[in-house]
């Protein structure tokens, strides 16, 4: 079965550079969530869309901003990079709003340097 | 807001013996509540989710998990653990009408054999 795909798995960034992390949900699945986990830490959420409008907001820094498209791909960009930013991202996507538990993607590890 | 709660950032299990991996959660609605396995260096995978039917979940790889709304629990057990049990889970809760997940800290699994 196809599952939520990421892209890159792996990412290097410098100090103030920029990253663009892209996300593939299910077919169908039109909910896109966003989560950040730090090195030893629990996942937290960033940002979640439904049908292309921003549907939550969590722990996102300003400097981080994502939108869903028209196929229902996401995209979440980053700017300014700092050393902290360095984690897993994970996407997930779920066909309704009603809270059923989501399928999560294998995740973008970000190492900024 | 919801939150859970894990004990024991550390849980080591001998192989053939119990599982069993404690979540208190809290929150102001009743609550979805769900636990994930994540293996080194890959995404989430979810082993089971209560979502207000029966209170006795089964997962996969043998794990279930029982629904104590008196206790405001969401403990996780597996009869005889394996050596293929051994990763980081998460247990998670999420508010109805409100689709993020909060995570709980983990609980690492060591199995001993």
């Amino acid at each position: 079965a196809a599952g939520v795909i990421q892209s890159p798995r792996h990412l290097i960034k410098e100090k103030r550079e920029t990253a663009t992390l892209k996300c593939y949900p299910i077919p169908r699945h039109d909910t896109v969530y966003w989560y950040q986990q730090g090195p030893g830490q629990d996942p937290q959420f960033l940002i979640s869309f439904y049908e292309k409008m921003q549907s939550d907001k969590g722990s996102i820094p300003d400097r981080f901003s994502a939108q869903q498209f028209s196929d229902y791909h996401s995209e979440l960009n980053m700017s300014s990079l700092e050393l902290g930013d360095s984690a897993l991202y994970f996407c997930a996507s779920s066909e309704t709003t009603g809270g059923y538990g989501y399928t999560f993607g294998s995740g973008t590890r970000l190492t900024v340097v | 807001a919801q939150s859970v709660t894990q004990l024991g950032s550390h849980v080591s299990v001998s192989e053939g013996a119990l599982v069993l991996l404690r979540c208190n959660y809290s929150s102001s609605v009743p609550p979805y509540l769900f636990w994930y396995v994540q293996y080194p260096n890959q995404g989430l995978q979810l082993l089971l989710k209560y979502t207000s039917a029966a209170t006795l979940v089964k997962g996969i790889n043998g794990f279930e998990a029982e629904f104590k709304k008196s206790e405001t629990s969401f403990h996780l057990t597996k009869p005889s653990a394996h050596m293929s049990d051994a990763a980081e889970y998460f247990c998670a809760v999420s508010e109805r009408g409100n689709n993020r997940l909060a995570f709980g800290k983990g609980n690492q699994v060591v199995v001993i054999p």
